[in-house]
């Protein structure tokens, strides 16, 4: 079966813009994550979407936020870009979010300059 | 405050020799233990865990890793690695009930032919 997509691959984007990150989970699978992955730091988790709902959050601003829809396909979108969210963003999804595994996409690689 | 540390960020190893990489983590409570491996250009896809049990834990490509509660440890070993076993690895906690990953920094091995 289809893994976990991630669009776009790669995203160049100047400072002070805005982007939109889409992300289609297993099918079947209803829980959606996202993370950060920059050099040094690792996987830093964003959020967790369960049926449109956003169940955990973690320690970003608010300029970085969610969502997802019926079909469990998610997106998230960050602000006002800066030079520090230049990173490769992963989604992951599972079953339930509980389950013992997740499936994580090959990520989209942001560049702000 | 939950983390996971990994103490080696780089490991440069001859083929044939044996590898072992270290994690911590500091986590209240029972946790579940992850590693996952990042070849290059691919996504991040399951090793091993632990959950319970025989402390430990044999995955996929003939990794290991053993579970020591008293050290809070989960390190992963390999024999004998091979070029093919060169990548970025991460380990990794998440607490039962839990939807959101806790991961390491990664550590990245190359593998010399």
């Amino acid at each position: 079966k289809a893994g976990v997509t991630q669009t776009p691959r790669y995203l160049i984007k100047t400072r002070g813009q805005q982007v939109t990150l889409s992300c289609s989970p297993i099918s079947g699978h209803r829980s959606v994550s996202w993370y950060q992955q920059t050099p040094g730091q690792g996987l830093q988790f964003l959020f967790e979407y369960f049926s449109e709902t956003q169940r955990n959050k973690g320690n970003f601003p608010g300029r970085f936020s969610g969502r997802q829809f019926s079909n469990s396909r998610s997106e998230m979108n960050v602000s006002t870009l800066e030079l520090g969210d230049s990173a490769l963003y992963l989604c992951a999804s599972s079953l339930t979010g509980l389950d013992t595994e997740a499936f994580f996409g090959q990520g989209t690689r942001l560049t702000v300059v | 405050a939950q983390s996971v540390s990994q103490h080696n960020h780089h490991v440069i190893l001859s083929e044939a020799a044996s590898l072992e990489l270290g994690c911590n983590y500091s986590y209240g409570g029972t946790v579940n233990l992850f590693w996952y491996v990042q070849y290059p250009g691919q996504h991040l896809q399951l090793l091993l865990k632990y959950f319970s049990g025989d402390p430990l834990v044999k995955g996929i490509k003939g990794f290991e890793a053993e579970f020591i509660k008293s050290k809070f440890s989960f390190n992963l070993r390999k024999p004998s690695v091979q070029w093919s076993d060169t990548a970025e690895y991460f380990c990794a906690v998440k607490g039962p009930g839990t939807y959101k990953y806790i991961f390491g920094t990664g550590t990245r091995l190359k593998v010399l032919a």
